[in-house]
């Protein structure tokens, strides 16, 4: 059946540094990938959407320079958190929609969910 | 525009009771509607979703929903709670954009 596998799903990295958070859709064509941030105990904020092929659209008061999205192909988009900050230290989550056998599947696939951590 | 409001940002419940966990949408259109799990620090698992079929849907672990359209909801139940699901659960619409509700976590008591 449709995944999504994300990775990494820990990482750890000094401030300054720049982090890349992948999501991969195995077995169904992600035509529209979107990025969540979950604080603590919260709901999931949606950052963006991405079309394959098109730039992302970000959410209100999300930083488009901060936080890159790529989805160059229908099977992987990238999320990089560009100067990291103590501040982004967050729970990253992508998800997935598209088709499988050419068909619209009508649903959401989610990754495990990547944490980040900016020391 | 659509919007999911959770109605109890907190559930508690005893082992062996009913759960139900209330799930109200708006949409210009009629929208997917989903429920997902989330066991901390974990990514989402789909419980159940209703796309325009039968308004019963049926999901994993003994989890079920109805769409209610009369009433805008889509409330989820399970007839007997285990330890097992304790979590926040996510309701999500999906039509021209996605929503999701702000979650509710399900205490389970022994």
């Amino acid at each position: 059946g449709a995944v999504v596998s994300q990775h990494p799903s820990r990482v750890i990295c000094k401030s300054g540094t720049s982090v890349k958070i992948e999501c991969r859709s195995l077995d169904f064509q992600a035509t529209t990938m979107f990025w969540y941030r979950q604080f603590p105990k919260q709901s999931l904020m949606l950052m963006a959407t991405s079309n394959e092929g098109s730039k992302a659209t970000y959410e209100q008061g999300v930083e488009k320079d901060k936080f890159l999205i790529n989805h160059a192909s229908l099977t992987l988009s990238t999320l990089t958190v560009t100067s990291a900050h103590p501040e982004d230290s967050s729970f990253y989550i992508c998800s997935a929609s598209g088709l499988a056998g050419g068909t619209n599947t009508g649903e959401l696939f989610f990754g495990e969910g990547s944490r980040l951590t900016v020391l | 525009a659509q919007s999911v409001t959770q109605l109890d940002s907190h559930v508690s419940v005893s082992e062996g009771t009913p759960v139900l966990l209330r799930c109200n949408y708006s949409s210009s259109y009629s929208p997917s509607l989903f429920w997902y799990v989330q066991h901390p620090n974990k990514g989402l698992q789909l419980l159940l979703k209703y796309t325009s079929a039968a308004t019963l849907v049926k999901g994993i672990n003994g989890f079920e929903a109805e769409f209610k359209k009369s009433e805008t909801s889509f409330h989820l139940t399970k007839p007997s709670a285990h330890m097992s699901d304790a979590a926040e659960y996510f309701c999500v619409a999906l039509s021209n954009d996605m929503r999701f509700g702000a979650g509710t976590r399900l205490t389970v008591k022994p």
